[in-house]
């Protein structure tokens, strides 16, 4: 079975913390996604990666940033976690190649608030 | 930007009935289509991937179709089951990008 593992299914933080999500993969994709989700709003991206230390915004960065170090774990890092920030996250994995299968797969989901 | 519609928003039906969930895109421009399942407070499961030269798949009661000219795609679920309560989710995988553009769903509910 394939496996995109979120560190933490619930956490609580207080506004101005440094705050860490961390994903990891065991299908050697070479994409990354976060995405946040919330109710009337959807799916949105944050953050996503291509490859090892390569990153690229997405449609909501503000506030956020990313780290790649290992083809199979991508972290999003809230510098000073404001209370807007509370939200599910959500992390994503995919091959990307036009001889590969690019279906993708998706974690369990974080659910953070911030107080 | 690829905007991606589900109609309807919500969906309430008895349980044995034959159902269509309804997905539109604005770009035909894409590269697959995934349909997702998603339970309340928990992840996205992958239900069907679409190829843009494909026109349907199927898993099971499941079956998805793919019309890209016109840009619209169908989950249809066959003999629906209380189980199959959950938010199913449309995504559109565009030529342009990596990521994938979502919907924002339709919640099903099925009672016995």
């Amino acid at each position: 079975d394939v496996k995109v593992t979120q560190s933490s299914r619930y956490l609580v933080k207080r506004t101005g913390e440094k705050v860490f999500l961390e994903c990891v993969q065991d299908m050697d994709h070479e994409n990354m996604f976060w995405y946040r989700q919330d109710p009337g709003l959807g799916l949105r991206l944050i953050y996503f990666s291509y490859d090892v230390k390569m990153k690229e915004k997405g449609d909501i960065p503000e506030g956020y940033s990313v780290s790649r170090e290992k083809k199979e774990r991508f972290s999003l890092i809230l510098e000073s976690a404001s209370t807007n920030q509370t939200s599910m996250y959500l992390c994503a994995s995919s091959f990307w190649s036009s001889t590969k299968n690019t279906e993708a797969f998706f974690g369990q989901g974080t659910r953070l608030t911030v107080v | 930007k690829q905007e991606v519609t589900q109609i309807p928003a919500a969906l309430s039906v008895p349980e044995g009935e034959n159902l269509v969930l309804n997905c539109s895109f604005t770009d035909s421009a894409i590269y697959n289509l995934q349909w997702f399942r998603q339970d309340p407070g928990k992840g996205l499961t992958s239900l069907l991937l679409i190829q843009s030269s494909q026109r349907e798949q199927t898993s099971g009661r499941l079956n998805a179709s793919l019309d890209k000219s016109s840009g619209r795609s169908t989950l249809y679920i066959a003999a629906s089951q209380p189980g199959d309560s959950a938010t199913y989710l449309c995504a559109v995988h565009s030529n342009s990008g990596y990521a994938l553009n979502f919907g924002k769903g339709t919640s099903l509910l099925v009672t016995p």
